[in-house]
């Protein structure tokens, strides 16, 4: 059974500071997903990662996927108050339907 | 804005009583995924349509079911609600069977009393 872990679960962090959150998965997966999540609304997708070594970027926000490892990390630079929110990983597996999520990465920028 | 809307926004049940979630996909869209979200989880994979046929299942009891009509929209239902059904229920839309992005509507808040 596929299984997503993100760590950490909580994050409250200073603006101006770089921080990272992790996605590990238990099987080979084709793809990767992050979203975002504020509270009460739904998911906004952020990023799909395809292929080892890929890496996305968006402001302040970086993703990258290593598929040897079963690993992703979502970095932050120079943190805002406005990326303050719920980010979830997702994966999925050849042929499967479905989307597996972490239990989601609540952080907080703090003035 | 995703262009996938969800009715209604909020419902209030009580136990044993059954309940249907509505779902406006993206034009376009044949593909329409649902799943329930627990107070401080992540989302849970119920089940998936493509072209009106279920493409897939979670692991999710009989009682709960869907629909998809022709023009793509969808249908979920649940019956003899239980304590634990209270989540928030989302569903997704792609242009694809084989998961391209899934987008997601804004979600129903089912709370069972």
């Amino acid at each position: 059974e596929l299984k997503v872990e993100q760590n950490p679960l909580f994050l409250s962090m200073q603006e101006k500071k770089n921080y990272t959150i992790y996605c590990n998965y238990s099987t080979t997966s084709d793809r990767l997903y992050w979203y975002r999540q504020d509270p009460g609304k739904s998911l906004e997708s952020l990023f799909v990662l395809l292929s080892n070594g890929a890496v996305k970027q968006e402001g302040r926000l970086m993703a990258s996927l290593d598929t040897k490892a079963r690993l992703s990390t979502l970095h932050i630079t120079a943190a805002v108050h406005d990326l303050s929110a719920t980010y979830f990983c997702a994966v999925t597996i050849q042929g499967a339907q479905k989307l597996v999520f972490g239990q989601g990465t609540r952080l907080t920028i703090n003035p | 804005e995703t262009g996938v809307t969800q009715s209604p926004t909020h419902l209030i049940k009580t136990r044993g009583q059954q309940v249907t979630l509505r779902c406006s996909s993206q034009s376009g869209h044949n593909t329409v995924s649902w799943y329930q979200q627990a107070l401080g989880q992540g989302p849970q994979f119920i089940f998936q349509y493509y072209r009106e046929e279920e493409n897939g299942r979670g692991n999710f009891p009989p009682r709960f079911s869907g629909l998809q009509f022709p023009n793509y929209s969808s249908e979920l239902n649940v019956n003899a609600l239980e304590l634990d059904d209270s989540a928030l229920y989302l569903c997704a839309s792609s242009l694809r069977r084989d998961l391209d992005i899934q987008y997601f509507g804004a979600g129903t808040r089912l709370s069972v009393l």
